[in-house]
């Protein structure tokens, strides 16, 4: 199965300032299946980015995913006081689908 | 717009059989060519996908649980459900069901997703 690791583990920021977030797999994975998440404390995951860099539907355009192979990238680029929260990738390329190990962006 | 409900005990004892259910509201189980799924997510971890099925009744299981994963779909009731045999604490875990996208909407990611059900192993 495809590994994905997510990094850092842990990024503190603060509103206003962009966010990166990494997300490198074991082996190359089609840039059709590579999707990101978000989750806040008690809720379920939001799809924000599918196919490496379209936009799910009603998610704002500060988000943006780029990459392709092995190596993907989450982009925030002004975090707001609500995109404070766990975000994960997921890809669908190989069998079965995974899951990176997430990466938490709390405020500085 | 559809939106996805799980139901189910709570508390399951180790060795038992672990069952939920899906409701799926605002569309129906058979239209759209979407594959439902389950995913669960360990407390404080991360997601782990446990297998699909499509309202044909046809499957595809994560390989290290297939051997205790039963999937079946009821297209009457507009629900999907998840059996899981001979849990141990290893099991407890939020579990969830989602809609994989189709080729034409969403390829391989899961655009909509139930709120969740915590599913605690304990005797």
């Amino acid at each position: 199965e495809i590994v994905l690791t997510q990094s850092p583990g842990t990024l503190s920021l603060s509103p206003g300032e962009r966010a990166t977030l990494s997300c490198r797999a074991s082996q190359s994975v089609s840039s059709s299946y590579l999707a990101w998440y978000q989750q806040k404390p008690g809720q379920a995951p939001r799809l924000l980015i599918y196919g490496a860099s379209s936009r799910a539907t009603g998610i704002p355009d500060r988000f943006s995913g780029s990459g392709s192979g092995t190596d993907f990238t989450l982009t925030i680029s002004r975090l707001e006081p609500e995109d404070f929260a766990v975000y994960y990738c997921q890809q669908y390329g190989g069998s079965p689908p995974t899951f990176g190990g997430g990466t938490k962006v709390e405020i500085k | 717009q559809v939106q996805l409900q799980e139901s189910g005990p709570g508390l399951v004892k180790p060795s038992q059989t672990l069952s939920l259910t899906c409701t799926v509201s605002g569309g129906s189980i058979s239209s759209g060519g979407y594959y439902w799924t389950w995913i669960r997510q360990h407390p404080g971890k991360g997601l782990e996908w446990i297998g699909y099925i499509y309202y044909s009744g046809s499957t595809y299981f994560r390989p290290s649980l297939k051997s205790r994963v039963a999937m079946s779909v009821d297209t009457s009731k507009n629900q999907f459900s998840l059996k899981l045999s001979s849990v141990s604490a290893a099991d407890t875990a939020v579990y969830y069901c989602a809609r994989e996208g189709t080729a034409m909407t969403t390829p391989g990611a899961f655009d909509i997703w139930g709120q969740g059900t915590l599913v605690t192993v304990s005797s």
